[in-house]
């Protein structure tokens, strides 16, 4: 059973608008979020974190959102460019000390046209 | 910032024989590193927790027989896979967790083929 779920594989964004990646889990175990952005035949880069005791995340052209009581978290792009064009992964992890590793979505392809 | 050393970046084999892969965290210690794996279009699956001075703990379905894991120190961990065949192609991504918090910082990862 997938524990966090990216439930759109794709999704196509004009430059300048807003890109909304989503995110679903279900463990309430979960305390810590991340999102990485993936290139073809390169490793996952960090981009962007939120601890469960907070509801938004802001750096940059990235925030991230948490919603606890609906297990669901969204990042937002924005203004999304070309250069954005990459696989989005969403990750969580349990609290330190009892699983340490993180799990993943599927993640979304997003392609951000010019 | 954090930085993990991948090494090698692809590597193509025949079937039989066995490639190893190597993590290293660069500018940190790392006492637990991960080792994933991605089919293509698929999400990056967890093989095995790699502990330093530790067997490694692995997922269900991973043979540990077929991947060995060594994490002989701080900074290094490698992943030998063993008798290769052409179903374990794949692309092997470690990852290190970073002692001062919850930062998890990937290698570049490796493309493995096999023939």
């Amino acid at each position: 059973d997938q524990q966090v779920k990216q439930n759109s594989p794709s999704l196509s964004v004009q430059e300048g608008r807003i890109s909304i990646l989503n995110c679903d889990y279900t463990n309430s175990m979960f305390d810590y979020f991340l999102w990485y952005k993936k290139y073809p035949a390169e490793g996952p880069t960090f981009l962007i974190s939120i601890s469960s005791i907070k509801d938004k995340n802001e750096d940059g052209r990235f925030t991230v959102f948490l919603n606890k009581s609906a297990k669901h978290l969204s990042l937002h792009i924005v203004p999304s460019q070309p250069g954005d064009s990459a696989v989005y992964f969403c990750a969580a992890s349990a609290p330190w000390g009892s699983q340490g590793n993180l799990i993943f979505g599927k993640g979304t392809k997003l392609s951000v046209k010019p | 910032g954090a930085v993990v050393s991948q090494h090698p970046s692809w590597v193509i084999c025949k079937s039989g024989t066995s490639v190893k892969i190597e993590c290293r965290s660069l500018d940190f210690q790392a006492t637990t590193m991960f080792w994933y794996r991605q089919f293509p279009k698929q999400s990056l699956m967890l093989m095995a927790t790699s502990n330093e001075g530790s067997k490694a703990t692995y997922e269900q379905g991973v043979e540990k027989d077929k991947f060995l894991i060594n994490h002989a120190s701080l900074t290094l961990s490698t992943l030998t896979v063993t008798s290769a065949h052409p179903e374990d192609s794949s692309f092997y991504i470690c990852s290190a967790r970073d002692l001062r918090g919850r930062g998890y910082t990937f290698g570049s990862g490796t493309r493995l083929t096999v023939v």
